[in-house]
């Protein structure tokens, strides 16, 4: 059974940085596309990021770009998101997701990033 | 960059069936989506990937209930039987060489 577990979610002030982790199992992590998608309060899906399986490619949503950095360890089965230079904007529930072909298959349960003084 | 559009919100009675729809925008008819469902205070489920020739394929443990169908640049989600617990927001997703694409979604309300 796919599981994605997302940690490292909290409160932090605008201009901060946290890093996401997302800890995979049950399938086999190094072969598949993974994505992260947030949700603001009360708001839709919104796509974020996605690698592809070994890391070389990486792809961002203009919101983001510049600010945030995908990466993955495949060795530890983990996917990573490096949120610098956070905004008020930013707040939602970052949900990691897996990709077995060109859409979403699985997901997480999600963090909430709170960026608030 | 595709663009997916959804009606706000939809609504039907216990135990009859909803169609909600997705279309994709201009030049990217032929495109494949997926539906997921978020009912209340969850995260996303993924429910099913759908082609533009109206073949699809089910998540492990989406009931029967849930179907699929497309034409032209419409992709739609059918809910037959329609239960307490299908009360959910209902969103379409596609892709392109550079981003993934959510629609905006579609809150569903069971009378």
């Amino acid at each position: 059974e796919v599981q994605l577990v997302e940690s490292g979610g909290g409160l932090i002030q605008p201009g901060g940085s946290l890093r996401l982790s997302c800890a995979a199992s049950g399938f086999t992590f190094s072969g598949y596309w993974m994505h992260w998608v947030r949700q603001a309060p009360g708001k839709g899906l919104v796509w974020v990021s996605r690698i592809n399986s070994d890391g070389s490619s990486t792809n961002y949503a203009d919101s983001v770009k510049g600010r945030f950095t995908i990466s993955r360890d495949n060795a530890k089965n983990a996917l990573y998101l490096q949120m610098d230079s956070l905004r008020a904007e930013d707040t939602a529930v970052y949900y990691c997701a897996l990709a077995y072909t060109v859409t979403t298959d699985s997901w997480g349960q999600g963090t909430l990033v709170t960026v608030s003084s | 960059q595709p663009v997916l559009t959804q009606s706000s919100s939809a609504s039907a009675s216990l135990g009859s069936s909803v169609k909600l729809t997705c279309t994709l925008s201009s030049g990217h008819s032929s495109s494949i989506i997926a539906w997921h469902q978020q009912q209340a205070g969850k995260a996303p489920r993924y429910l099913m990937k759908l082609e533009g020739s109206g073949n699809y394929n089910k998540g492990s443990g989406v009931p029967d209930r849930f179907s699929g169908s497309s034409f032209g640049a419409d992709r739609y989600l059918t809910i037959s039987n329609l239960q307490s617990e299908d009360e959910a927001d209902y969103y379409c997703e596609t892709w392109d060489s550079n981003a993934q694409v959510f629609g905006g979604g579609t809150k569903l309300t069971v009378l």
